[in-house]
């Protein structure tokens, strides 16, 4: 595909359950980018990729939020023990470079936590 | 730390009319300004790319501008139609170290017909 594609597009769970998002940038693109959007919010920054470079994790809010990129390709980022505040649609946008580079955006996974 | 500020919050026209939405920032020292439109439930698609070095870009009915100095931009929508409302958000990446984007919050845009 030539966009971002992220997975799954919907996920329901349970709260205190683990879950995985995917994120799959646009071949080539070094930069990689998440980001959650809660209902009537903006977007908050959750982490950074650029590269081989060390990510930049200072968007995330709690040390249940992680995320991983391997071979500067497909990013996942994982919740532990989910809250119902984690509810929100996360976004994955990923740029060809760092800077001066148009962002482009996935479709994003809806989280609901129940 | 940028801020980023977007007037109106919601705005609703009648079809045909000309529309101006505006981005503010308050640090000036940016690599570019980026907007975006966002329809429900959907992600965000990338609409024009102004580098901090350029005045302004045009796509279409779409022109937006900026001026650095003053922390403003304009998104300039021309003969708007129903098929325009949506959200459109600015977003600043700002010099410094860090690359990533400040967003502002949007501005909701209905245009009935």
């Amino acid at each position: 595909g030539a966009g971002v594609s992220q997975s799954p597009s919907n996920k329901v769970t349970e709260k205190g359950k683990d879950v995985e998002l995917r994120c799959d940038p646009i071949s080539g693109h070094t930069a990689l980018y998440w980001y959650r959007q809660s209902l009537g919010q903006g977007l908050e920054f959750l982490i950074y990729f650029q590269g081989n470079s060390a990510p930049d994790k200072s968007g995330l809010p709690s040390d249940r939020f992680s995320a991983e990129r391997t071979g500067g390709s497909v990013s996942t980022l994982t919740i532990q023990r989910t809250q119902q505040e984690d509810s929100a649609v996360y976004l994955c946008a990923s740029s060809f470079g760092a800077t001066q580079e148009t962002q482009y955006f996935g479709p994003g996974t809806r989280l609901l936590v129940l | 730390k940028q801020e980023v500020t977007q007037i109106p919050a919601a705005l609703s026209v009648p079809e045909g009319e000309n529309l101006v939405l505006n981005c503010s920032f308050t640090d000036s020292a940016i690599y570019n300004l980026q907007w975006f439109r966002q329809d429900p439930g959907k992600g965000l698609t990338s609409l024009l790319l102004i580098q901090s070095s350029q005045r302004e870009q045009t796509s279409g009915r779409l022109n937006a501008s900026l001026d650095k100095s003053s922390g403003r931009s304009t998104l300039y929508i021309a003969a708007s139609q129903p098929g325009d409302s949506a959200t459109y958000l600015c977003a600043v990446q700002t010099t410094g170290g860090s690359y990533i984007p400040t967003f502002g919050r949007g501005t909701s845009l209905i245009v009935h017909p």
